[in-house]
């Protein structure tokens, strides 16, 4: 088992492009979650989902859409790139709900110039 | 307003030395806390605690919460290289969603 996987690992994007982070996940989990995590800042959720076609709005969703629509993937959007989305996103899934484990793919490091 | 805070923010030791962190929280309708172990990139799963004065333990690692102080701690005996590393601390509310805390930076020398 591959776990949670992200792709891209690094990518570098100017003020206003836009990109799409994928997490898969082979483990059956219900739950997914996008994280951001800057210095000094610890993780912050973003958007997460309870199950396939739903999503739901974390602690720090503005700028960015995510779309559940298969069960193993989870995609995070970001429409119009800021210098404040530099950050590393991360991805966990977890088998019902945030209480139980979350297994985390290995990030995604993003800069926006 | 929900928080958690880790304390102390950054840590140097030896090897063979005995950690305490420290995790305190402020959570409405608290459900649990979890620690993670982050080294150089996806956050690893140590414990879980739901329930005060029961001490999970694996290997040199153990972890009790004080429901009625709210606070938690990781205690990491015998230290060595491979423990250094960030340890986050957890708190699930009654919803599906995680608050983080900084995270105590453990560095371990030789």
């Amino acid at each position: 088992n591959a776990g949670v996987t992200q792709t891209p690992k690094f990518r570098v994007l100017k003020t206003g492009q836009s990109m799409t982070l994928l997490c898969a996940q082979d483990m059956n989990h219900e739950y997914m979650y996008w994280y951001r995590q800057d210095p000094g800042m610890g993780l912050r959720l973003i958007h997460y989902s309870v199950g396939e076609g739903t999503t739901a709005k974390g602690e720090v969703p503005d700028g960015y859409n995510v779309s559940r629509l298969k069960k193993q993937n989870f995609l995070l959007g970001l429409e119009s790139a800021a210098p404040s989305q530099t950050s590393v996103y991360f991805c966990a899934s977890s088998v019902a709900g945030a209480g139980n484990e979350q297994f985390f793919g290995p990030g995604t490091r993003l800069t926006v110039l | 307003e929900d928080k958690v805070v880790q304390s102390p923010l950054s840590l140097v030791v030896h090897e063979g030395d005995t950690v305490t962190l420290n995790c305190s929280y402020e959570v409405t309708n608290f459900r649990s806390l979890l620690w993670y172990k982050q080294e150089k990139k996806a956050p690893t799963f140590l414990f879980m605690l739901t329930s005060s004065g029961i001490e999970k333990k694996s290997g040199r690692l153990s972890s009790i919460l004080d429901k009625k102080e709210l606070f938690s701690i990781l205690n990491i005996t015998a230290t060595q290289t491979g423990d250094s590393a960030v340890y986050l601390c957890a708190v699930r509310r009654n919803t599906d969603k995680l608050i983080f805390g900084t995270g105590t930076r453990l560095q371990v020398f030789p």
